[in-house]
Protein backbone atom coordinates (compact mmCIF):
# COMPACT_ATOMS: atom_id res chain seq x y z
CA UNK A 1 0.00 0.00 0.00
CA UNK A 2 1.46 3.34 -0.93
CA UNK A 3 2.35 5.34 1.96
CA UNK A 4 3.75 8.87 2.81
CA UNK A 5 7.47 9.08 3.92
CA UNK A 6 9.47 11.30 6.17
CA UNK A 7 12.61 11.66 6.70
CA UNK A 8 14.66 12.23 9.52
CA UNK A 9 12.22 10.79 11.99
CA UNK A 10 14.32 12.88 14.83
CA UNK A 11 15.88 16.35 14.35
CA UNK A 12 17.95 17.37 17.63
CA UNK A 13 18.74 21.43 16.68
CA UNK A 14 20.12 24.22 18.29
CA UNK A 15 17.65 27.43 18.79
CA UNK A 16 18.49 29.70 15.94
CA UNK A 17 19.59 27.09 13.35
CA UNK A 18 17.76 26.13 10.31
CA UNK A 19 15.93 22.89 9.24
CA UNK A 20 14.60 21.50 6.88
CA UNK A 21 12.07 18.34 7.16
CA UNK A 22 11.30 16.29 4.45
CA UNK A 23 8.42 14.10 2.78
CA UNK A 24 7.67 12.20 -0.20
CA UNK A 25 4.02 12.35 -0.78
CA UNK A 26 1.97 9.12 -2.10
CA UNK A 27 2.71 9.29 -5.73
CA UNK A 28 -0.25 10.30 -7.54
CA UNK A 29 -1.58 12.67 -4.88
CA UNK A 30 -1.52 16.31 -5.57
CA UNK A 31 -2.71 18.02 -2.51
CA UNK A 32 -0.10 18.47 0.09
CA UNK A 33 0.00 19.88 4.16
CA UNK A 34 2.03 20.24 7.11
CA UNK A 35 0.86 20.03 10.29
CA UNK A 36 2.52 20.20 14.13
CA UNK A 37 1.72 18.56 17.38
CA UNK A 38 3.04 19.87 20.34
CA UNK A 39 3.15 17.11 22.57
CA UNK A 40 0.24 16.28 24.61
CA UNK A 41 -1.74 19.11 22.27
CA UNK A 42 -3.75 18.84 19.40
CA UNK A 43 -2.61 18.62 15.77
CA UNK A 44 -2.87 21.68 13.99
CA UNK A 45 -2.89 22.40 10.32
CA UNK A 46 0.38 24.30 9.33
CA UNK A 47 0.03 24.90 5.29
CA UNK A 48 -1.42 23.30 2.82
CA UNK A 49 0.18 23.54 -1.32
CA UNK A 50 -1.29 22.86 -4.72
CA UNK A 51 0.01 23.25 -8.10
CA UNK A 52 3.61 24.54 -6.72
CA UNK A 53 1.99 27.03 -4.68
CA UNK A 54 0.13 27.79 -0.92
CA UNK A 55 -3.26 27.34 -0.97
CA UNK A 56 -3.70 28.11 2.89
CA UNK A 57 -1.61 28.95 5.57
CA UNK A 58 -2.06 29.35 9.52
CA UNK A 59 -1.16 32.11 11.84
CA UNK A 60 1.65 29.47 13.11
CA UNK A 61 3.12 29.38 9.70
CA UNK A 62 5.26 33.09 9.96
CA UNK A 63 8.15 34.42 7.80
CA UNK A 64 10.09 32.00 9.25
CA UNK A 65 8.01 28.76 7.92
CA UNK A 66 7.99 27.94 3.92
CA UNK A 67 7.53 24.94 1.88
CA UNK A 68 8.81 23.82 -1.65
CA UNK A 69 8.24 21.16 -4.07
CA UNK A 70 12.01 21.41 -5.43
CA UNK A 71 11.29 17.97 -7.46
CA UNK A 72 8.66 15.75 -8.31
CA UNK A 73 9.23 13.71 -5.56
CA UNK A 74 9.96 15.52 -2.39
CA UNK A 75 8.03 18.22 0.02
CA UNK A 76 9.91 19.74 2.23
CA UNK A 77 9.04 22.34 5.52
CA UNK A 78 12.08 24.91 6.15
CA UNK A 79 12.36 26.63 9.76
CA UNK A 80 14.91 29.77 9.15
CA UNK A 81 15.91 30.40 12.54
CA UNK A 82 13.94 27.85 15.05
CA UNK A 83 13.08 28.64 18.45
CA UNK A 84 12.35 26.63 21.62
CA UNK A 85 8.51 26.49 20.79
CA UNK A 86 8.92 25.11 17.25
CA UNK A 87 9.81 21.74 19.54
CA UNK A 88 6.45 19.51 18.05
CA UNK A 89 5.86 16.19 15.71
CA UNK A 90 5.88 17.22 12.40
CA UNK A 91 3.52 15.53 10.32
CA UNK A 92 3.35 15.73 6.30
CA UNK A 93 -0.03 14.57 4.40
CA UNK A 94 -1.18 13.95 1.05
CA UNK A 95 -4.22 13.87 -0.91
CA UNK A 96 -5.65 12.94 -4.25
CA UNK A 97 -8.15 16.09 -4.67
CA UNK A 98 -8.64 18.74 -2.02
CA UNK A 99 -12.26 19.72 -0.56
CA UNK A 100 -13.75 18.27 2.24
CA UNK A 101 -14.60 14.56 1.10
CA UNK A 102 -10.80 13.74 0.55
CA UNK A 103 -9.16 11.34 2.95
CA UNK A 104 -5.44 13.08 3.79
CA UNK A 105 -3.40 10.40 3.93
CA UNK A 106 -0.61 10.89 6.95
CA UNK A 107 3.41 10.10 7.27
CA UNK A 108 5.09 8.95 10.07
CA UNK A 109 6.02 12.33 11.51
CA UNK A 110 9.31 13.89 11.90
CA UNK A 111 10.37 14.48 16.00
CA UNK A 112 11.84 18.04 16.11
CA UNK A 113 13.59 18.78 19.25
CA UNK A 114 14.91 22.67 19.73
CA UNK A 115 17.51 23.15 22.52
CA UNK B 1 -17.24 28.01 20.89
CA UNK B 2 -13.92 26.17 20.06
CA UNK B 3 -14.24 25.05 16.34
CA UNK B 4 -13.93 21.20 17.45
CA UNK B 5 -14.60 20.06 21.14
CA UNK B 6 -13.95 16.97 23.22
CA UNK B 7 -14.15 15.26 26.08
CA UNK B 8 -10.34 14.31 26.72
CA UNK B 9 -10.24 11.51 28.87
CA UNK B 10 -9.17 9.14 29.96
CA UNK B 11 -11.89 6.51 29.17
CA UNK B 12 -10.59 3.35 30.88
CA UNK B 13 -12.77 0.34 30.40
CA UNK B 14 -12.29 -3.40 30.36
CA UNK B 15 -11.62 -5.40 27.60
CA UNK B 16 -15.88 -6.74 25.99
CA UNK B 17 -16.89 -2.83 27.16
CA UNK B 18 -18.79 -0.34 25.16
CA UNK B 19 -17.47 2.91 25.08
CA UNK B 20 -18.71 6.56 23.28
CA UNK B 21 -17.19 9.41 22.76
CA UNK B 22 -18.61 12.38 21.69
CA UNK B 23 -17.34 15.69 19.76
CA UNK B 24 -19.34 19.20 19.33
CA UNK B 25 -18.53 21.26 16.32
CA UNK B 26 -19.05 24.78 15.56
CA UNK B 27 -19.74 25.07 11.95
CA UNK B 28 -23.05 24.29 11.47
CA UNK B 29 -21.93 24.84 7.18
CA UNK B 30 -19.61 21.67 8.17
CA UNK B 31 -21.14 18.14 5.83
CA UNK B 32 -18.30 15.87 6.11
CA UNK B 33 -16.68 14.63 9.37
CA UNK B 34 -13.95 12.36 10.30
CA UNK B 35 -13.01 10.05 13.30
CA UNK B 36 -9.19 9.61 13.47
CA UNK B 37 -7.27 7.62 15.53
CA UNK B 38 -3.94 8.16 16.73
CA UNK B 39 -1.60 5.83 18.97
CA UNK B 40 0.80 7.19 20.90
CA UNK B 41 4.17 8.90 19.57
CA UNK B 42 2.30 7.78 15.77
CA UNK B 43 0.40 9.54 13.28
CA UNK B 44 -3.35 9.84 12.68
CA UNK B 45 -5.06 7.12 11.03
CA UNK B 46 -8.43 7.80 9.50
CA UNK B 47 -10.94 5.55 11.15
CA UNK B 48 -14.57 6.37 9.52
CA UNK B 49 -15.85 9.14 7.80
CA UNK B 50 -19.62 10.48 8.69
CA UNK B 51 -21.14 11.57 5.81
CA UNK B 52 -24.80 11.72 6.79
CA UNK B 53 -26.57 10.62 9.78
CA UNK B 54 -23.75 7.86 10.55
CA UNK B 55 -22.09 5.10 9.47
CA UNK B 56 -20.68 1.32 11.42
CA UNK B 57 -17.89 -0.48 10.67
CA UNK B 58 -17.58 -3.50 12.54
CA UNK B 59 -17.78 -2.53 15.88
CA UNK B 60 -17.55 1.00 15.83
CA UNK B 61 -20.28 3.11 15.25
CA UNK B 62 -20.41 7.12 14.17
CA UNK B 63 -23.53 8.73 14.29
CA UNK B 64 -24.39 12.49 13.43
CA UNK B 65 -26.57 15.19 14.43
CA UNK B 66 -26.66 18.18 12.74
CA UNK B 67 -29.49 19.50 14.77
CA UNK B 68 -27.13 19.36 17.91
CA UNK B 69 -23.59 19.75 16.07
CA UNK B 70 -22.85 16.45 17.52
CA UNK B 71 -21.12 13.62 16.64
CA UNK B 72 -20.58 10.09 18.13
CA UNK B 73 -18.50 7.29 18.09
CA UNK B 74 -19.18 3.75 19.70
CA UNK B 75 -17.01 1.13 20.33
CA UNK B 76 -18.28 -2.67 21.34
CA UNK B 77 -16.82 -5.13 22.45
CA UNK B 78 -13.91 -3.17 23.04
CA UNK B 79 -10.05 -5.03 22.61
CA UNK B 80 -7.11 -4.38 24.13
CA UNK B 81 -5.63 -3.19 21.12
CA UNK B 82 -8.12 -0.32 20.75
CA UNK B 83 -5.98 1.44 23.23
CA UNK B 84 -5.55 4.97 21.10
CA UNK B 85 -6.66 8.44 20.92
CA UNK B 86 -9.77 8.91 18.88
CA UNK B 87 -9.76 12.42 17.19
CA UNK B 88 -12.63 14.27 15.82
CA UNK B 89 -11.53 16.29 12.45
CA UNK B 90 -13.91 18.50 10.76
CA UNK B 91 -12.90 18.63 7.19
CA UNK B 92 -12.88 21.82 5.03
CA UNK B 93 -9.42 22.47 2.83
CA UNK B 94 -7.64 21.63 5.53
CA UNK B 95 -8.68 19.30 8.50
CA UNK B 96 -9.26 20.49 12.01
CA UNK B 97 -8.79 18.54 14.66
CA UNK B 98 -10.55 18.39 18.42
CA UNK B 99 -7.80 17.49 21.20
CA UNK B 100 -8.96 13.88 20.97
CA UNK B 101 -9.76 11.67 23.53
CA UNK B 102 -8.02 9.05 25.02
CA UNK B 103 -9.40 5.66 25.55
CA UNK B 104 -7.34 3.35 27.74
CA UNK B 105 -8.82 -0.84 27.84
CA UNK B 106 -7.61 -3.01 30.42
CA UNK B 107 -7.96 -6.79 30.99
Amino acid sequence: EPEVTQTPSHQVTQMGQEVILRCVPISNHLYFYWYRQILGQKVEFLVSFYNNEISEKSEIFDDQFSVERPDGSNFTLKIRSTKLEDSAMYFCASSEAGGRGYEQYFGPGTRLTVT
Amino acid sequence: RKEVEQDPGPFNVPEGATVAFNCTYSNSASQSFFWYRQDCRKEPKLLMSVYSSGNEDGRFTAQLNRASQYISLLIRDSKLSDSATYLCVVPTDKLIFGTGTRLQVFP
